[in-house]
């Protein structure tokens, strides 16, 4: 079955960008979606097909997916930021979720 | 603006079968465009998809989990249904939700989730 690896943890500095990073084998070849997930909340959509952003996601936010890892980037990262951040992609009639990367901004 | 909310028993004892609806609103769920999923999340655990249901009836399932679930739906009520059986401690999570976009699959939106808790 496929996988998807995230780090764990993120750190960044308020005001600094952060990268996220979701590995797959060939993943460049699939569709990358990203979800954020704040404490108690159910996930937000926060850019699908690897780099194009809902209406209402901030510009900050954004995706790109080559070879073997997507990134979610987020610049001039702020408090609110702060949440768990998870990839999604479908493979062979199976959807699978990255295992989440905490975002902590100091 | 379509929303999703999430309805069942929050206890359910082991071996027995869990049922959740979601019900939709704002939006129809005979639509083309849409596949309508369950994912669920134990606590401080990342997210699982279940599985998923087109308007026709056609389902997908995780294969983890496929020799215990089934999701229907009943577009006369905008609603679709989860049944997971034989379950056990290792199924309490919170359970959502969510349509996603044919095709591509992303999810948007969500509901808000609802806990169920396996114990005796």
């Amino acid at each position: 079955s496929y996988e998807l690896t995230q780090p764990l943890s993120v750190s960044v500095a308020l005001g600094q960008t952060a990268r996220i990073t979701c590995g797959g084998n060939n993943i460049g070849s699939k569709n990358v979606h990203w979800y954020q997930q704040k404490p108690g909340q159910a996930p937000v959509l926060v850019i699908y097909r690897d780099s194009n952003r809902p209406s209402g996601i901030p510009e900050r936010f954004s995706g790109s997916n080559s070879g073997n890892t997507a990134t979610l980037t987020i610049s001039r990262a702020q408090a609110g930021d702060e949440a768990d951040y998870y990839c999604q992609v479908w493979d062979s009639s199976s959807l699978v979720f990255g295992g989440g990367t905490k975002l902590t901004v100091l | 603006q379509v929303q999703l909310q999430e309805s069942g028993p929050g206890l359910v004892k082991p071996s027995q079968t869990l049922s959740l609806t979601c019900t939709v609103s704002g939006g129809s769920i005979s639509s083309g465009s849409y596949y309508w999923s369950w994912i669920r999340q134990p606590a401080g655990k990342g997210l699982e998809w279940i599985g998923r249901i087109y308007t026709s009836g056609s389902t997908n399932y995780n294969p983890s989990l496929k020799s215990r679930v089934t999701i229907s739906v009943d577009t006369s009520k905008n609603q679709f249904s989860l049944k997971l059986s034989s379950v056990t401690a290792a199924d309490t999570a919170v359970y959502y939700c969510a349509r996603a976009v044919v095709v591509y699959n992303w999810f948007d939106p969500w509901g808000q989730g609802t806990l169920v808790t396996v114990s005796s």
